[in-house]
């Protein structure tokens, strides 16, 4: 059955470019979550979207970093004036509505910034 | 807010060795635990999770958890190593509510030795 897929795998830009992360969850999932993974360090929790409530973005780690979820399905992770400490593995998982339930992680987007 | 501590970025047991990957939480609220499992070049996977109930809580490959809550702990064990054990391991918490976003440790890198 289909995973979460995120688009593209390997993304190399330039610093100072914009970059756009796509993230396709699992049908029927209501919840949707952003992390980012830095060379030897945990995963860093960036965004949340439930359903139709207001995205928890506690997360983000400066107003560069925005994302959305269109018709509570698709979501895309935005990167502006890419820095290079934006480098990273950026996650995105999706899971059923509450909160015990698994997380489906899906492959990653490795973002180098140049 | 909740949070996670995993004590030991890295750890190393011999093959057949017992395996112990400490995990400390903080939650306001009756949590929900999970330990998620990377292997090289993999995506995350969940191991186990305790939600209610048993306090231990057994998962894939032969390991469990005990959840504590005198202690606010929940260490991932397995009686003996193996190789293929090799992976970094992620604990993560929850709290009982549907709109509650999952917060994960900085991880633990497991090797095994020969």
């Amino acid at each position: 059955g289909a995973g979460v897929s995120q688009s593209p795998s390997n993304k190399v830009t330039e610093k100072g470019k914009d970059v756009e992360l796509r993230c396709d969850p699992i049908s029927g999932h209501t919840a949707l979550y952003w992390y980012r993974q830095s060379l030897g360090q945990g995963l860093e929790f960036l965004i949340y979207f439930q359903g139709n409530s207001a995205p928890d973005k506690s997360g983000l780690p400066s107003d560069r970093f925005s994302a959305e979820r269109t018709g509570g399905s698709v979501s895309t992770l935005t990167i502006q004036r890419t820095q290079q400490e934006d480098s990273a593995v950026y996650l995105c998982a999706s899971s059923l509505q509450a909160a015990y339930n698994e997380q489906f992680f899906g492959p990653g987007t490795r973002l180098t910034v140049l | 807010a909740q949070s996670v501590t995993q004590l030991g970025s890295h750890v190393s047991v011999s093959e057949g060795a017992l395996v112990l990957l400490r995990c400390n939480y903080s939650s306001s609220v009756p949590p929900y635990l999970f330990w998620y499992v990377q292997y090289p070049n993999q995506g995350l996977q969940l191991l186990l999770k305790y939600t209610t109930g048993a306090t231990l809580v057994k998962g894939i490959n032969g390991f469990e958890a005990g959840f504590k809550k005198s202690e606010t702990s929940f260490h991932l064990t397995k009686p003996s190593a193996h190789m293929s054990d090799a992976a970094e391991y992620f604990c993560a918490v929850s709290e009982d509510s549907s709109a509650s976003k999952i917060i994960f440790g900085s991880g633990t890198r497991l090797s095994i030795r020969p």
